[in-house]
């Protein structure tokens, strides 16, 4: 089982719409997560960071923290095609060396 | 926004050649992180830093080594480069306190071995 789970899409949604990208992690001793965006040939962009169970809402995304379902998402609303590129759920534990470990990313395309 | 550079952005060389990818980061951060991303694939961990003089292995095997003589300083070298070392290299630092914990990257190097 991988430690970071993403569906690898594409999600495809309408211009003006709301995507959700959705995240599973596998150790429960994990305390900070992060959403990337990263384009194409491009280096990853943090976009979201979240540390605690609920939301948190920045501009047009929302990060949603599930401890105990070890699940976080991310929501874009009104999505753009601007938006379409490949968002990574990365993962760090605080014990030890504090590295991120991604999952492999959902790609969306946010139609015109 | 992140202050962190890597150079060269793009790299063609040939078999057997040695090279070094820079990564400097200009925030102070004590933390410093190499990533390997072949395309379209997920990003691995290959090596990390805590500070100068404090080097790891990542997750994935690697053949190449990293050295930290100065906080901002991360370069990666690879002492004889082969084509299954095409990828792309990304470098990333962070202040990683009890609190926050972002990791910021570089631009990459995207290195190919004919």
């Amino acid at each position: 089982q991988k430690e970071v789970e993403q569906n690898s899409g594409p999600l495809s949604v309408p211009e003006g719409a709301i995507a959700s990208l959705n995240c599973t992690y596998s150790d429960r001793v994990s305390q900070s997560f992060f959403w990337y965006r990263q384009y194409s040939g491009k280096s990853p962009e943090l976009i979201m960071s979240i540390y605690s169970n609920g939301d948190k809402e920045d501009g047009r995304f929302t990060a949603q923290l599930n401890k105990a379902s070890q699940y976080v998402s991310l929501l874009i609303r009104d999505s753009q095609p601007s938006d379409s590129a490949t968002y990574l759920c990365a993962v760090t534990k605080y014990t030890g060396r504090r590295a991120l470990t991604f999952g492999s990313g959902t790609r969306l395309q946010v139609q015109p | 926004e992140a202050d962190i550079y890597q150079t060269p952005r793009y790299l063609v060389i040939g078999t057997g050649k040695k090279i070094t990818l820079e990564c400097s980061q200009t925030m102070g951060h004590d933390k410093m992180y190499w990533y390997q991303q072949d395309p379209g694939m997920e990003l691995h961990l290959i090596h990390y830093s805590y500070g100068v003089n404090s080097t790891e292995k990542g997750d994935l095997s690697s053949e190449s080594t990293v050295s930290r003589i100065r906080t901002e300083h991360f370069p990666l070298t690879l002492e004889s480069a082969r084509p299954s070392h095409t990828s792309q290299y990304l470098c990333a630092s962070t202040e990683s306190s009890e609190v926050r914990d972002e990791q910021f990257f570089g631009p990459g190097t995207r290195l190919t071995v004919l």
